[in-house]
């Protein structure tokens, strides 16, 4: 069974500056995707950033971006010029490619921003 | 589009009563999950199901049951609460093969047990 690992259970960083969130994850297939989500206080799960196996380029969505190192099955999460709405638990998830497709989530970690 | 919808949004329920958590997308989504968020915790998949007819358990799946007799309507029914049910629920859709696009997530329900 595929497993996710979040090390850091809390985190926090200044305003403006950057921080990366740490997951590593354990699986046997080749073909897989990654996911970051974002739960705030109110409870909805935000996607974040996505990431599939077989593409080498790290994804990037804005002030967010991954470092994807498939041969070490890490899946590390940078966080670019922090904001205060940035607050919030954020989790590490992985999904198998193809069949039912279910996500696996790590147990969080969550960010604070300092203002 | 509403996407999916979780009703109701809070709960509390005795020891042994029953209940069915509702949840209902519109985005014909063939693929339904229920997940479960335990305080400081992950989500923990249920059940889920591949389409009308067809449910499947997933990591946590005593003391549930599901049915899908429709594309639109996953609903999760809990016979005999426990307290260990006190957690915060999430459905989520999305359709197969649509790559690394994610799932789309209801807002959740949060059941408390006394």
């Amino acid at each position: 069974a595929q497993t996710v690992t979040q090390s850091q259970p809390e985190m926090s960083v200044q305003e403006a500056e950057t921080v990366t969130l740490s997951c590593t994850y354990d699986t046997s297939e080749s073909d897989y995707y990654l996911f970051w989500y974002k739960q705030p206080p109110s409870r909805q799960m935000i996607l974040v950033i996505r990431q599939e196996a077989y593409k080498q380029q790290n994804a990037t969505e804005n002030r967010f971006s991954v470092n994807f190192q498939k041969a070490a099955k890490s899946f590390s999460l940078k966080i670019s010029d922090s904001q205060l709405g940035d607050a919030a638990m954020y989790f590490c998830a992985y999904s198998d490619f193809g069949g039912n497709e279910k996500l696996t989530f790590g147990t969080g970690t969550r960010l604070t921003i300092i203002p | 589009n509403a996407g999916v919808t979780q009703t109701p949004k809070f709960r509390i329920l005795k020891i042994g009563q029953s209940m069915t958590l509702q949840c209902t997308q519109d985005m014909n989504h063939n693929y339904m999950y229920w997940y479960r968020q335990d305080p400081g915790m992950g989500l923990k998949l249920i059940y889920y199901s591949v389409g009308a007819g067809i449910t499947d358990k997933g990591e946590v799946p005593n003391g549930y049951n599901v049915s899908r007799s429709t594309t639109e309507d996953f609903p999760l029914r809990l016979e005999l609460a426990a307290p260990s049910q006190t957690s915060v629920y999430f459905c989520a859709s999305r359709n197969p093969g649509q790559g690394a696009n994610g799932y789309t997530f209801g807002s959740g329900t949060r059941l408390t047990v006394v």
